[in-house]
């Protein structure tokens, strides 16, 4: 089974201020990692994702992410937090194949103080 | 690309009537749709993953005689809530697999809110 644990359900950082959200994984299998960001009453979108290879991803908005196996890590980070990154963010694991079912974790709310 | 629409965003019923909510992926076919229920301040959780052409596969706890999945086509999945109650009220999110595309990769539709009066 899989699972997903983010920790801190709340991180509130200054406009300008790194980003560090942190997210460890469970998975019996290589795991395929994500990361989505949830703005208020929308749907999902991808930042970015880790299937094979570098283990540190880029994705979008400036956000990236680093797998670590001996850690079972998967913490995203932004060196410059801006006000438009207020928003919710979704830790999320797959198995290594595709149409398999997402388990996501518990969320966390990030805020940016001006 | 890759654009996943639902249909209505949001709806107010009656508690007892049934509501359809349809999901579509508008540029790309998917063999696999998956549905996710939403509670305030909450994760998403899969409620089912939806196969075209198959039924569908619930996960625990979830009750399938009262959310009916269908999956007719390579690009609209529906889920009718029926005899719809107060508790379930939330927002609902469906996502999409695109055919052929590695990557475990899920394309979300923007959720529909559902509200039972």
């Amino acid at each position: 089974a899989q699972s997903v644990t983010q920790l801190g359900s709340h991180v509130s950082v200054s406009e300008g201020a790194l980003v560090l959200l942190r997210c460890n994984y469970s998975s019996s299998v290589p795991p395929y990692l994500f990361w989505y960001v949830q703005y208020p009453n929308q749907g999902l979108q991808l930042l970015l994702k880790y299937t094979t290879g570098a283990t540190l991803v880029k994705g979008i908005n400036g956000f990236e992410a680093e797998f670590k196996k001996s850690e079972t890590s998967f913490h995203l980070t932004k060196p410059s937090a801006h006000m438009s990154d207020a928003a919710e963010y979704f830790c999320a694991v797959s198995e290594n194949s595709s149409a398999s079912k997402i388990i996501f974790g518990s969320g966390t709310r990030l805020s940016i103080r001006p | 690309g890759a654009v996943v629409s639902q249909h209505p965003s949001w709806v107010i019923c009656k508690s007892g009537t049934s509501v359809k909510i349809e999901c579509r992926s508008l540029d790309f076919q998917a063999t696999t749709m998956f549905w996710y229920r939403q509670f305030p301040k909450q994760s998403l959780m899969l409620m089912a993953t939806s196969n075209e052409g198959s039924k569908a596969t619930y996960e625990q706890g979830v009750e399938k005689d009262k959310f009916l999945i269908n999956h007719a086509s390579l690009t609209l999945s529906t889920l009718t809530v029926t005899s719809a109650h107060p508790e379930d009220s939330s927002f609902y999110i469906c996502s999409a697999s695109p055919i052929g595309l590695a990557g475990a990769v899920q394309y979300f539709g923007p959720g529909t809110r559902l509200t039972v009066l």
